[in-house]
């Protein structure tokens, strides 16, 4: 029963792009289209930012965009805010009749 | 407007059962689609799915878990039950109770933290 990859940790600049991996499996991200990523602020409850790879939930900031290639999911925020530091977490269902619904590791992102 | 409170006891003895109970509003579990489950977050780690309902009353548990886990729903109340028996002091966690629609978790509650210690 394994997450998904995603990097400790993505710091970046004021107003810079940074972009967020998530490596699957041919299980999981590779066969679906059903990737999600998730923010989640200290002390919060996490929030949908991305859902389906590329969409955005009424609400998230368009600076905020998914996409995928084979097997890793990847979310970038462009123009980075001070209120983008948090965690982010990566989703995705499986195959996997040993675990259907997985989610990614984590990385902690901070704004320079 | 969806939301969904989670309550339930903040400290639990090691061995002993942990109900946790889920009260939400602003959806229907009988709606085509529509899940509510159970995630927790030891702290400083990784979100981690525990188990799902289904309006049909289909359910799902994490592999590792199931026998310890029941999840139950009660649609007169909109609420769902999760029971964990035999807690250990890894099960120190905050549990989130989360609406799922299709393949995504839309909607959290605020979660409630949980620490299991004698």
């Amino acid at each position: 029963q394994s997450a998904l990859t995603q990097p400790a940790s993505v710091s970046g600049s004021p107003g810079q792009s940074i972009t967020i991996s998530c490596t699957g499996t041919s299980s999981d991200v590779g066969a679906y289209n059903y990737v999600s990523w998730y923010q989640q602020h200290p002390g919060k409850a996490p929030k949908l930012m991305i859902y389906d790879v590329s969409n955005r939930p009424s609400g998230v900031s368009n600076r905020f965009s998914g996409s995928k290639s084979g097997n890793t999911a990847s979310l970038t925020i462009s123009g980075l805010q001070a209120e983008d530091e948090g965690d982010y977490y990566c989703s995705s269902y499986s195959s996997s009749s040993t675990l259907p619904y997985v989610f990614g590791t984590g990385t902690k992102v901070t704004v320079l | 407007q969806i939301t969904l409170k989670e309550s339930g006891p903040t400290l639990v003895k090691p061995t002993q059962t942990l109900t946790l109970t889920c009260t939400f509003s602003g959806f229907s579990l009988s709606t085509s689609g529509v899940a509510v489950g159970w995630i927790r977050q030891p702290p400083g780690k990784a979100l981690e799915w525990l188990a799902l309902i289904y309006g049909d009353d289909n359910k799902r548990y994490r592999p590792s878990l199931k026998s310890r886990l029941t999840i139950t729903k009660d649609t007169s109340k909109n609420q769902v039950v999760l029971t964990m028996t035999n807690v250990d002091p890894a099960d120190t966690a905050t549990y989130y109770c989360v609406h799922r629609q299709f393949y995504n978790w839309n909607e959290w509650g605020q979660g409630t933290l949980v620490t299991v210690s004698s």
